[in-house]
């Protein structure tokens, strides 16, 4: 069974403040990928990144940049230079190389203020 | 090039009722997932359904069922409403094998 657990509840910062969701997962699969979604109020999930579990290689997409570590089952995400748009529930999730369903935390809560 | 819609929006049904919602996929794609997700969770996966069947089943009792047509659009039911089946039910759709799918707006059930 797969967990995905996000501890902070909500974050609220000021806007141009950088933002890191921590997310921390638990699999018995050796091969499995990675998510981060973002849901603003409309409700709709929106795909923001993916990682496979076999490249640790960090990177930073303009304003998003991930720190997966597979030593201690960390996905961590960050905004940075944060903007009111991006105020949202953000999700992380996993799923198997062999399976097709995603098993998601239960969400963090970010506000930006202007 | 339309995204996954789904359709109602929102309704609003009594305990013990019954209710159909509907996904039509992404244009190209072929696979329909279903999630509940109550309010202040996560997505909860209900089942997936590619080529008309039901390919995998996440923790739900037999009162949600689906079906997948050839146009690849798919329905999720459930009977017996209960109050704790008020939720947002998201559909994803992909292209099969994939691990990347497009969600839906979702439809707001409310349970009274």
């Amino acid at each position: 069974a797969q967990k995905v657990t996000q501890a902070q509840t909500e974050i609220s910062v000021v806007e141009k403040e950088d933002v890191t969701l921590d997310c921390v997962y638990e699999t018995r699969d050796t091969t499995y990928y990675l998510f981060w979604y973002k849901q603003p109020p409309s409700g709709e999930l929106v795909f923001l990144i993916r990682r496979n579990s076999f490249d640790e290689q960090n990177e930073i997409s303009g304003r998003y940049s991930w720190n997966f570590q597979k030593s201690t089952s960390s996905f961590n995400f960050t905004i940075t230079a944060s903007q009111v748009v991006d105020s949202a529930v953000y999700f992380c999730a996993l799923t198997p190389s062999n399976d097709y369903k995603l098993s998601f935390g239960a969400g963090t809560t970010v506000t930006v203020r202007a | 090039d339309a995204g996954v819609t789904q359709s109602p929006t929102h309704l609003i049904k009594t305990r013990g009722q019954q209710v159909t919602l509907r996904c039509s996929p992404k244009s190209g794609h072929d696979t329909v997932s279903w999630y509940q997700q109550a309010l202040g969770q996560g997505p909860q996966f209900i089942f997936q359904y590619y080529e008309e069947e039901e390919r995998q089943r996440g923790n739900f009792p037999d009162r949600f069922s689906g079906h997948q047509f050839p146009n690849y659009s798919s329905e999720l039911n459930v009977n017996a409403l209960l109050l704790g089946d008020s939720a947002l039910y998201l559909c994803a759709s992909s292209l099969v094998g994939a691990r990347l799918g497009d969600f839906g707006p979702g439809t707001r059930l409310t349970v009274t």
